[in-house]
């Protein structure tokens, strides 16, 4: 079946834009991760979606950073502002419940210019 | 604070080469340990969940193994096509985040 997309798949912005990346979770897969990856670093939690519950977002790095999941489908994750640090690969996963296996996306490579 | 260890950062072998990854680990409250593979340009692909100290799985050329403090992932006889970045993260019993550590990356020459 179809596993987690993300789009865009590459995205390249100026210093101080706005971005919006997507991520479409396997269908039935009630909860929702975002990921950072930076170069040669492991993946450091962003925020969680759970259902109908209040998201997780302690993983969110500044106020800068916010996202949003509509039911049990799409979510998209908006970096306001953008800075040079904010480079870097933004993983979404997604699983049947919190406490299942994670499924991952390829990602959207970040970089700002 | 949790932390997740991986070594070595970055293992060479010939094909057939048995090896063992090793990840440690430092949570209070483990609810899962988990490995995962990840080729360039991709998003990390499941291999293994597993929960409890003594546990052990296995899947092709490779097996996972948890203690109280580290799991170690073993490669028999490794192929070029195993080649990539081995990534282990951490679940803990008051959440539902992963917690990775850096990964070790595994060049197979044949």
């Amino acid at each position: 079946g179809a596993g987690v997309s993300q789009s865009p798949s590459n995205k390249v912005t100026e210093k101080g834009k706005d971005v919006e990346l997507r991520c479409d979770p396997i269908s039935g897969h009630t909860a929702l991760y975002w990921y950072r990856q930076r170069l040669g670093q492991g993946l450091e939690f962003l925020i969680y979606f759970q259902g109908n519950s209040a998201p997780d977002k302690s993983g969110l790095p500044s106020d800068r950073f916010s996202a949003e999941r509509t039911g049990e489908s799409v979510s998209t994750l908006t970096i306001q502002r953008t800075q040079q640090e904010d480079s870097a690969v933004y993983l979404c996963a997604s699983s049947l419940g919190y406490s299942h296996e994670q499924y991952f996306g390829p990602g959207t490579r970040l970089t700002v210019t | 604070e949790d932390q997740v260890t991986q070594s070595p950062e970055a293992l060479r072998l010939q094909e057939g080469e048995s090896s063992s990854l090793n990840c440690s680990y430092t949570v209070s409250g483990l609810r899962g340990l988990f490995w995962y593979r990840q080729d360039p340009g991709k998003g990390p692909e499941f291999l293994f969940t597993l929960y409890s100290a003594g546990e052990e799985k296995e899947k092709e050329r490779l097996k996972a193994t948890l203690t109280k403090k580290e799991s170690f992932l073993h490669i028999t006889a490794p192929k070029p096509e195993d080649s990539a970045t081995y990534l282990c993260a951490v679940r803990k019993t008051s959440g539902s985040r992963l917690t990775f550590g850096e990964g070790t990356q595994l060049t197979v020459n044949p």
